[in-house]
């Protein structure tokens, strides 16, 4: 069956330093790959959109990238801030699909 | 711009009640869902739509309802709640389905007692 895997274990970082999240997937062939932010008691919000054919994405100090190969995606948050600790999402969708499936998120806090 | 609206915030239901969920967006979007997120855990899709008068289930669509009778509004109806809808709702929209980004709505928090 198909499985997003992201790690469950909160992601403890000091200000200024580089944060990367894993988010591994299974038995899927995704097309579209995105990242969404959630803080507690909100909906998510969508951060970056990464296609099969891309490698890598930038917006300010996120970076994502996806490789197909290793059925992998990492996001990247440089020079982090006590106000980027929140929960990550990945989500993965199909090409001709109608379904953006998530994983369980990973919790980030950065610590000033 | 609203972007999604949902109401009511929070509800809490008896077991064997009904209810309506309700979402609307003003961003002109033709694709629609809802999400359901259990604690810890990950966003499931339980219905969406690509349009007015068209919809499909997800991954979790029973004991749920929709209907998409205009392209801003997207109610999910609860028929004979139970303890195992007791959840967070979040509805979404989308420009280009799953190739762009989804707008959230701040969700309904449901506990069925």
């Amino acid at each position: 069956s198909q499985k997003i895997e992201q790690n469950s274990e909160a992601l403890n970082i000091q200000e200024g330093k580089t944060a990367t999240l894993t988010c591994n997937y299974t038995n899927y062939s995704p097309a579209y790959l995105q990242w969404y932010r959630q803080d507690p008691g909100r909906g998510p919000v969508f951060l970056l959109l990464i296609r099969e054919n891309e490698k890598e994405k930038r917006k300010e100090r996120l970076k994502v990238t996806f490789d197909t190969t290793l059925k992998q995606s990492l996001f990247h948050i440089t020079a982090s801030q006590p106000a980027d600790s929140a929960t990550y999402l990945c989500a993965l969708a199909k090409a001709a699909g109608n379904k953006l499936t998530f994983g369980g998120g990973t919790r980030v806090l950065v610590k000033p | 711009n609203a972007g999604v609206t949902q109401t009511p915030k929070f509800r809490i239901l008896k077991i064997g009640q009904s209810m309506t969920l309700q979402c609307t967006q003003d961003m002109n979007h033709n694709y629609m869902y809802w999400y359901r997120q259990d604690p810890g855990m990950g966003l499931k899709l339980i219905y969406y739509s690509v349009g007015a008068g068209i919809t499909d289930k997800g991954e979790v669509p029973n004991g749920y309802n929709v209907s998409r009778s205009t392209t801003e509004d997207f109610p999910l109806r609860l028929e004979l709640a139970a303890p195992s809808q007791t959840s967070v709702y979040f509805c979404a929209s989308s420009a280009h389905g799953t190739g762009s980004g989804y707008t959230f709505g701040s969700g309904t928090r449901l506990t069925v007692v």
